[in-house]
């Protein structure tokens, strides 16, 4: 079941400014990771953050995982015309490789240049 | 890194044709590999896990007579969308999981898109 949800659906900002992006999920997680996908074609993993972990960095990527609150965010710093894309976060439930990822309904950003 | 492929990448056909859709690992074995799909502007919803050498395991809502699929290898899975429909048109993602290590990333296609007129 569709579980994550982002937050903004759409995020539109200047190149060079930094865009962030929030998930939330309702079960119990193993691991929440953060993909990408250009315009109709397939997903890109960014970054992966388990459970215990709090915080990510990744390049220009910064993830956060808060379990408590059962929420992540995804930080792009110094965004670029190429960031613009769709961002999906995805869980991965308690039970080890068997279980397919629940996606999240992403947030469409746009990087102006 | 890891690469899955798809073929084929996009796919025209008249409603109650079948068609069948590649997912392969190239480069690692896969005991497991998932079927998302994708409708426009929409999030990826998994349809069911393809286990090597067992049955699929489909999610709630998922008919198993329509998505018909096989994992005929570890490295090879197939999904075949019988009598297809016009509400059958959507992008397709399979994935999988690298049996090595501790299979906590799981790895994409390129995607088939399907229309079905």
């Amino acid at each position: 079941s569709q579980q994550g949800e982002e937050d903004p659906q759409a995020l539109s900002i200047q190149e060079g400014e930094n865009a962030t992006m929030n998930c939330s999920y309702k079960t119990s997680i193993n691991n929440l990771q953060w993909y990408r996908q250009n315009s109709g074609r397939g997903l890109v993993h960014l970054i992966l953050i388990r459970s215990n972990e709090r915080e990510k960095h990744s390049g220009r990527l910064r993830v956060t995982l808060d379990t408590s609150k059962k929420s992540s965010s995804l930080l792009i710093t110094a965004s670029r015309a190429a960031d613009t894309a769709s961002y999906f976060c995805a869980t991965d439930a308690p039970g080890g490789g068997a279980d397919g990822l629940t996606f999240g309904k992403g947030t469409h950003l746009i990087i102006q240049p | 890194g890891a690469v899955v492929s798809q073929h084929p990448s996009r796919v025209i056909c008249k409603s109650g044709t079948s068609v069948k859709i590649e997912c392969r690992s190239l480069d690692f074995q896969a005991t497991t590999m998932f079927w998302y799909r994708q409708f426009p502007k929409q999030s990826l919803m998994l349809m069911a896990t393809s286990n090597e050498g067992s049955k699929a395991t489909y999610e709630q809502g998922v008919e198993k007579d329509k998505f018909l699929i096989n994992h005929a290898s570890l490295t090879l899975s197939t999904l075949t969308v019988t009598s297809a429909h016009p509400e059958d048109s959507s992008f397709y993602i399979c994935s999988a999981r690298d049996q090595r290590g501790t299979q906590e990333t799981q790895y994409f296609g390129p995607g088939t898109r399907l229309l079905v007129l």
